[in-house]
């Protein structure tokens, strides 16, 4: 069975910085490409990074490029998210999520429970 | 404002065929496949259609997707009153150096 539980998330202050981590288990970790996704209160759904199998291709939304930083260690099967100048707008549910192939793509066929960020003085 | 534009509500009753679409661009949809997620109010998103019209094992087929140039369609028959959730298009947008876009939601309404 295919597991993620994300942990670290949090109240951190505005500018402040955060690292989220999602252990894995039930699925061969580097052969998939993993995802970050977040939902802010009432809001939709956001892709915010991902990271190839073999970690060597991440990529990154708009809203956190140059403050968010994806990695992966395939030895562990964790997947971590460094969130750093926090601002409010990244207050929100953050997803760890497995996508369906090696390549990052929006294929995401397993979600963890998701685990709150909030930023906030 | 979302990169996929869906229509942010739709109802229907049960037994009836709902559609919900999702519009986007050359870049996304016009490009690459497109996914659906079903999210429950409280719950993580669940995958619904994968790849335009897969379904993953599990998902009935009462659940239908497609794809017609830049727009995406998600069709539900036989609604029941367990499909009252919000449903997410998604797509990988080759701009910006590649990046996961996701359409605002449609929140479904079944009376």
């Amino acid at each position: 069975e295919v597991q993620l539980l994300e942990s670290g998330g949090g109240l951190v202050q505005p500018g402040g910085s955060l690292r989220l981590s999602c252990a894995t288990s039930g699925f061969t970790f580097s052969t998939y490409a993993m995802s970050w996704v977040r939902q802010a209160p009432g809001k939709g759904l956001e892709w915010i990074s991902g990271i190839s199998g073999g970690g060597g291709t991440t990529y990154y939304g708009d809203s956190v490029k140059g403050r968010f930083t994806i990695s992966r260690d395939n030895s562990k099967s964790t997947l971590d998210l460094q969130m750093n100048n926090l601002r409010a707008g990244d207050t929100a549910i953050y997803y760890c999520a497995k996508t369906g192939v090696t390549t990052v793509t929006t294929w995401i066929d397993y979600w963890g429970q998701g685990t709150l960020v909030t930023v906030s003085s | 404002q979302s990169v996929l534009t869906q229509t942010p509500s739709a109802s229907g009753t049960p037994g009836q065929r709902v559609t919900m679409s999702c519009s986007g661009s050359s870049s996304n949809i016009g490009s690459n496949y497109v996914y659906w997620y079903r999210q429950l109010p409280g719950t993580a998103p669940k995958l619904l259609i994968y790849r335009n019209d897969q379904r993953p094992s599990g998902v009935p087929d009462r659940f239908s997707g497609s794809k017609s140039g830049t727009s995406a369609s998600l069709a539900i028959s036989g609604l029941r009153s367990e499909d009252e959730a919000d449903y997410y298009c998604a797509a990988w947008d080759d701009s910006m150096n590649g990046r996961g876009v996701f359409g605002g939601g449609t929140s479904l309404t079944v009376l």
